[in-house]
Parts: structure tokens; sequence; C-alpha cells
């Protein structure tokens, strides 16, 4: 089984500032993991993705997340926050890489964005 | 990536009556799709996965005979909630499985009246 844990619901960054939103998983296979962004009443947009190889991932929009084994973490970080980025975001573990695998999501974090 | 979009964006109903909701791959052929309910400020929550040609499969708790899925050829599945009541207004989105990612959907909100 597997499963993702979001601490914070919420995250505030200043504009400019850092924005780090954290994600932790559990799974009994090798994980392949994922962030994915929401804009009110939209469907899923992708950030990035781990699949294997290079532990530091870059997505798009200046969004990258770093996977740790140890940790079984899988943060998403932003250098310098744009409003633009107000939104929500999902991290989710894939329980195989088929087209039919499983896509188990966390909670959610939204992360809002002040001047 | 590749494009999927859901038909129509918004539904309202009246309580009793069925709605269908259609969900299309644009630009490759989907063997799975993959249906998702999301309650207000809430994560995604599988309903169902969706194989070109065969049977769906629901997720525990998920009522079959409501949700009605179709998926009957490589770029359309659709869902069917028959006798709709309010508590399942909701925005449903569906995706469409591809190796090492789905794609998803824009959405459909709908409410029952």
């Amino acid at each position: 089984a597997q499963s993702v844990t979001q601490l914070g619901s919420h995250v505030s960054v200043s504009e400019g500032a850092l924005v780090l939103l954290r994600c932790n998983y559990s799974s009994s296979v090798p994980p392949y993991l994922f962030w994915y962004v929401q804009y009110p009443n939209q469907g899923l947009q992708l950030l990035l993705k781990y699949t294997t190889g290079a532990t530091l991932v870059k997505g798009i929009n200046g969004f990258e997340a770093e996977f740790k084994k140890s940790e079984t973490s899988f943060h998403l970080t932003k250098p310098s926050a744009h409003m633009s980025d107000a939104a929500e975001y999902f991290c989710a573990v894939s329980d195989g890489t088929g087209t039919a695998s499983k896509l188990t999501f966390g909670t959610g974090t939204r992360l809002q964005v002040t001047l | 990536g590749a494009v999927v979009s859901q038909h129509p964006s918004r539904v309202i109903c009246k309580s009793g009556t069925s709605v269908k909701i259609e969900c299309r791959s644009l630009d490759f052929q989907a063997t799975t799709m993959f249906w998702y309910r999301q309650f207000p400020k809430q994560s995604l929550m599988l309903m169902a996965t969706s194989n070109e040609g065969s049977k769906a499969t629901y997720e525990q708790g998920v009522e079959k005979d409501k949700f009605l899925i179709n998926h009957a050829s490589l770029t359309l599945s659709t869902l069917t909630v028959t006798s709709a009541h309010p508590e399942d207004s909701s925005f449903y989105i569906c995706s469409a499985g591809a190796p090492l990612e789905q794609y998803f959907g824009p959405g459909t909100r709908l409410t029952v009246t």
C-alpha cells in the first residue's frame, strides 16, 4: 500500500521568498513521485516527476524537488515565489510505470503568495 | 504533454436525473483512463479505472450501479451519474494513463439541485 503525507495544508510566503512544500511518502515498491499544481476550477498540471536516475528533479515554472530515499521525502521548492504561483499543490505516488498505474494523492497544500 | 478534454465543464441537473460526462484524449490513444472525484478543498479520490473494451474497475466504496463508466474507444471514456442526488455534487476529473504519467482533463463541476 502507498500513502502520501503533505505537511501543512496552507503555506503563505511573500513574493520573492523561498517556497518549500513538504511531501513524505510510504511505498512498498520503488516509488515514482509526482508534484501537480491545480488552479481554481481546473484540472491538474504536472510540475515534475521522479522515476529513476538523478534525485534532484527540475520542473516547470522554476520548481524543483529532491528525492531523498533515507527520509522518504520529495519536498518541492522554488527559490523565489511569484504571485502566479498561488494555487493548490498535490504530491502523488504511483504504484508503477505502466499506463494503468494508479496515483495516490496527498491532501494538498494551498500556497498563498503575498506582496 | 498530451491533451485531455472533458465535456461539459459545468452541469446543473435536478435530483433524480442522470448526467453523462465525457472524457476525451485528443492526441493519443488511451487504453486506460481514470475517474476522480474532488470535494471542495480536498484531494482527489480515485473512483474507478476505465479500460478500453472491458469493464471498469471500481474502488472500494464506489457504487458501480450509480457511477456507470464506459470506455468504448481508445479516445473516449464516459461517466454517467445515475439518479443523481445533491450529495453527488462535486468536481469530477478524468485522466488518461500513459507510461510514467497521467494526463488530466480540466474537470467537470456537477451541481445537483
